[in-house]
């Protein structure tokens, strides 16, 4: 079966600072990735995606993931934290068979001025 | 190209009544995934329909809660009887392709159901 954990549920950074959110994922055969971003009281948000092309992706927002097979890995980053950049994150895995999306529980990013 | 719609955007119901809630995917969509998002817990898939077919229904309870996408109009979640614990943010995603594929799913801005 295939799973992700995220580690952290809650990250604050100061503006300007690096943002690091950490995903591990589980799967028995290639994976393929993604990070949502969820604003209060919307819907989810793509930022970027892995599908094998390439293991550094960059996304929209200014956000990059590296998907690294060693540490089975696939952490979001940021390198200048904006306030616009506090939501919640959530790093998926698509199920290879229905290709539903597994969901990490989530991590809440604060940013402070 | 209009994106994912749900209606409503909150829903309150009673007790034992009925919720039903309604997705439009994306134009040419005809895949469709639920999910539920429960207070304090992540995001938990539900179903996943084609036109006429349920493909996964291995999220879905057990007992009242049934889904349905026909061959003409939205996908419908429906869920008898309501109780509080059903309160809950129920998304819908479209894509244009299922299976073992790198399609990504496009969300809606969700259905915020309270049970009073």
């Amino acid at each position: 079966a295939q799973s992700v954990t995220q580690l952290g549920s809650h990250v604050s950074v100061s503006e300007g600072a690096l943002v690091l959110l950490r995903c591990n994922y589980s799967s028995s055969v290639p994976p393929y990735l993604f990070w949502y971003v969820q604003y209060p009281n919307q819907g989810l948000q793509l930022l970027l995606k892995y599908t094998s092309a390439a293991t550094l992706v960059k996304g929209i927002n200014g956000f990059e993931a590296e998907f690294k097979k060693s540490e089975t890995s696939f952490h979001l980053t940021k390198p200048s934290a904006h306030m616009s950049d506090a939501a919640e994150y959530f790093c998926a895995v698509r199920d290879s068979n229905t290709g539903k999306l597994i969901f990490g529980q989530g991590t809440t990013l604060q940013v402070k001025p | 190209n209009a994106g994912v719609m749900q209606n409503p955007r909150h829903l309150v119901r009673r007790r034992g009544q009925e919720a039903r809630l309604r997705c439009s995917p994306m134009k040419g969509h005809s895949h469709v995934y639920w999910y539920r998002q429960l207070p304090e817990e992540g995001l938990k898939f539900m179903v996943y329909l084609q036109k006429e077919n349920i493909i996964d229904e291995s999220g879905m309870p057990k007992e009242r809660f049934s889904a349905e996408f026909p061959k003409e109009g939205p996908s419908i979640l429906r869920i008898q009887q309501v109780v509080r614990g059903d309160s809950a943010a129920y998304f819908c995603a479209s894509s244009p392709g299922g299976g073992g594929h790198s399609y990504e799913q496009y969300f809606g801005p969700g259905t915020r159901l309270t049970v009073t």
